[in-house]
């Protein structure tokens, strides 16, 4: 296993297209995140998977993001009728907390590539 | 609400140390530092938990000022490698997850 891999890495979609990436995490990892992160900043938070459950969703965002998580394994970001303000780098982690903790604490998650959407 | 990182930039010689504070306005669950190259995806550095427990890598260390919701992170002497933006993420939740609310960065640059 290598990593998380994302898919694409680049996506030049037109304003008002609909687009869809794809996050395929570390194998045995059952949490699963999505961030955004434009120019110059730090990565954002947009939603939160345990298993195929989605636990928290960031109140930015808006309608137009649909997360999902079939099975607890891959997971999809779909962006519906993108804006320009929507160009950023999508970034997914994930990570898997240690059975042997008496609570579940922080692990270190780990984080694809990222995908690079530009809406022009 | 955004940690605060400082200093904003640093440049610094081969060799030399480098000292990285991360400040939060919220209390602190837990604090995590990863370090961005150019086009690449964030990589985990350090993790401090509330409580003292620390995990990260050998040549980093860091310190968790809990009372007062900050961090440093300590890099001795710097190498090459270590150019990049350094991140802390914090968790306030206290769910302990890694829900991360990011800070403004801090862009290090070694040079020969």
């Amino acid at each position: 296993d290598t990593g998380v891999s994302q898919d694409p890495r680049h996506k030049i979609t037109k304003r008002g297209q609909n687009v869809t990436f794809r996050c395929d995490p570390i194998s045995e990892h059952n949490r699963l995140y999505w961030y955004r992160q434009t120019l110059g900043q730090g990565p954002e938070f947009l939603t939160y998977f345990q298993n195929e459950a989605q636990l928290e969703k960031s109140r930015l965002l808006s309608d137009r993001f649909s997360a999902e998580r079939p099975k607890g394994s891959f997971s999809t970001l779909e962006i519906q009728r993108t804006e320009q303000g929507d160009s950023a780098m999508y970034l997914c982690a994930s990570s898997a907390p240690s059975p042997w903790e008496p609570m579940y604490l922080n692990t270190e998650a780990f984080f694809g590539q990222g995908t690079r959407l530009t809406v022009v | 609400q955004q940690p605060v990182q400082s200093p904003q930039a640093v440049i610094l010689r081969e060799g030399e140390d480098a000292v990285i504070n991360c400040s939060s306005s919220k209390a602190l669950y837990s604090v995590h530092w990863y370090r961005q190259k150019h086009g690449e995806a964030p990589v985990f550095l350090m993790i401090l938990l509330k409580g003292g427990e620390q995990k990260g890598h050998e040549k980093i260390s860091a310190s968790f000022n809990e009372k007062k919701q900050q961090s440093s992170l300590y890099l001795t002497a710097s190498q090459l490698s270590y150019s990049g933006t350094y991140f802390c993420g914090t968790e306030t939740s206290g769910f302990g997850n890694e829900k991360l609310t990011f800070g403004t960065g801090t862009r290090l640059t070694i040079i020969p």
